[in-house]
């Protein structure tokens, strides 16, 4: 595998499952991101993770859970979910966290909650 | 805080044809950093170009070419002789130098983007 996985690539939950998205990137980063993007509007920057340590948490509401257990893999832990969060879920690395940084994307994970 | 607008929501044109992608952005820091990137249908947000906001040097890479404009705070996005699989949407994205360590949440931000559709 080369750059940024994301599996899966469709999900469809109830608003009453409990589900994870999984993110592994295969650079040698140390920063990974999630993102949202819904229908119609700008890509929304979720949670930013540098070294393993959370450093961004944009307001996302406590149903959407983060993890990082190391550099290479990050997890977005979906619980009690709303018809509004269906959208595709992008998961990012750059080799720091740094604006400079380009940030590679992997292919998102278009979730569904029904 | 920082913005970006891309104005045009669609676009089509005819394969072979030159197209112009807008870009328009707002930041109140003096060191930033220009983005393009395409999503294909498939998902994947694909890195296309960065610019610092010291280089207004245009730049140019086969088919694409981009124009830095401080004056006008725009980035632009030029597709040459077009091709249908240049069909994708295409994003502008911002990032200030100091965004990160100031603690805000102004990270990358990305514009609406445009879904370009190119016919054969």
């Amino acid at each position: 595998e080369t750059g940024v996985t994301q599996t899966p690539r469709h999900l469809v939950m109830g608003m009453t499952n409990k589900k994870s998205l999984k993110c592994e990137q295969h650079l040698g980063h140390n920063a990974m991101y999630w993102y949202k993007q819904s229908a119609k509007k700008p890509l929304e920057l979720m949670f930013v993770y540098s070294l393993e340590e959370r450093v961004e948490n944009n307001s996302v509401p406590s149903r959407f859970s983060p993890e990082c257990p190391n550099s290479s893999h990050l997890f977005l832990h979906l619980h009690t979910l709303q018809p509004e969060d269906s959208a595709l879920y992008l998961c990012a690395s750059s080799q720091v966290k740094l604006a400079t940084d380009t940030q590679y994307f992997g292919p998102g994970t278009r979730l569904t909650v029904l | 805080a920082q913005k970006v607008t891309q104005a045009q929501t669609e676009i089509s044109v005819v394969e072979k044809e030159d197209v112009t992608l807008d870009c328009v952005y707002e930041t109140r820091d003096t060191t930033y950093y220009l983005f393009w990137y395409k999503q294909p249908p498939s998902g994947e947000l694909v890195f296309l170009i960065r610019r610092n906001s010291f280089d207004e040097q245009n730049e140019i890479s086969g088919r694409y070419s981009w124009n830095f404009q401080k004056s006008t705070s725009s980035f632009n996005f030029t597709i040459t002789a077009s091709q249908v699989v240049d069909s994708a949407v295409y994003f502008c994205a911002l990032s200030e130098a100091y965004g990160y360590s100031g603690g805000g949440a102004d990270g990358l931000t990305f514009g609406k983007g445009t879904h370009l559709i190119i016919q054969p």
